[in-house]
């Protein structure tokens, strides 16, 4: 069974600071991977997508990779704000989603 | 709407009751699934509908659980006798499916916080 870790659990950075999280999973057998941010009490929203056949994707301030044959991807944030304060979550797809636990960012200002 | 919805957003019920949780998806999505977060959990897969196709329910935690989608379009989750455990947030997701292969991305309703006491 497929699963997916991040690390760290969480994180706390200054205002400005960039960062990088990290998700890795078991089976390289992917079609996919999606980064979410998760607000309290709120629903997913979706980040970036990487199809198994990429290996980044970018929007604004995010940068994902993907290194399916080690089984890692990261996210990296730049120059980070408060509003970025959120769990992000990685989910991979095989025969069906699985999760990772999410990594709970702090950004101070 | 443009985005996924579900109702009720919050539902509170005794144990050993049976509750509906329903799920408009984006028009035009073939895909739905369904998914629980419980507190301090990651989320943990329920079923899977595709198109016409039979839906995957390998992720239904007991008989308790079932969900249907009427049309290709709207869903909806029911649990039975509902237990303390059950107590979590539900959430729906729709996506486009390509008959490649190809997944494009998920997008998420707000979710249903359902609370059995």
């Amino acid at each position: 069974k497929q699963e997916v870790t991040q690390i760290p659990a969480a994180l706390s950075v200054p205002e400005g600071e960039n960062l990088v999280l990290n998700c890795s999973f078991t089976d390289s057998a992917i079609y996919n991977l999606q980064w979410f941010r998760q607000d309290p009490g709120k629903g997913l929203t979706s980040l970036l997508l990487i199809q198994s056949s990429q290996r980044e994707q970018t929007s604004g301030r995010l940068n994902a990779s993907l290194d399916k044959s080690s089984g890692r991807s990261t996210l990296y944030i730049a120059a980070s704000q408060p509003g970025d304060s959120a769990t992000y979550l990685c989910a991979v797809l095989g025969n069906q989603f699985y999760f990772g636990t999410g990594t709970s960012l702090t950004v101070i200002p | 709407g443009a985005g996924v919805s579900q109702s009720p957003s919050n539902k509170v019920t005794e144990k050993g009751k049976d509750v509906e949780l329903r799920c408009d998806p984006i028009s035009g999505h073939t895909a739905l699934y369904w998914y629980r977060q419980s507190l301090g959990q990651g989320l943990e897969f329920l079923i899977y509908f595709q198109g016409n196709s039979a839906p995957d329910k390998s992720g239904l935690p007991s008989d308790r659980f079932s969900a249907e989608r009427t049309g290709g379009s709207v869903s909806t989750l029911t649990i039975q006798r509902t237990q303390q455990e059950d107590s979590a947030v539900y959430l729906c997701a729709s996506s486009l499916r390509g008959t490649s292969g190809i997944v494009y991305e998920q997008f998420f309703g707000p979710g249903t916080r359902l609370t059995v006491l």
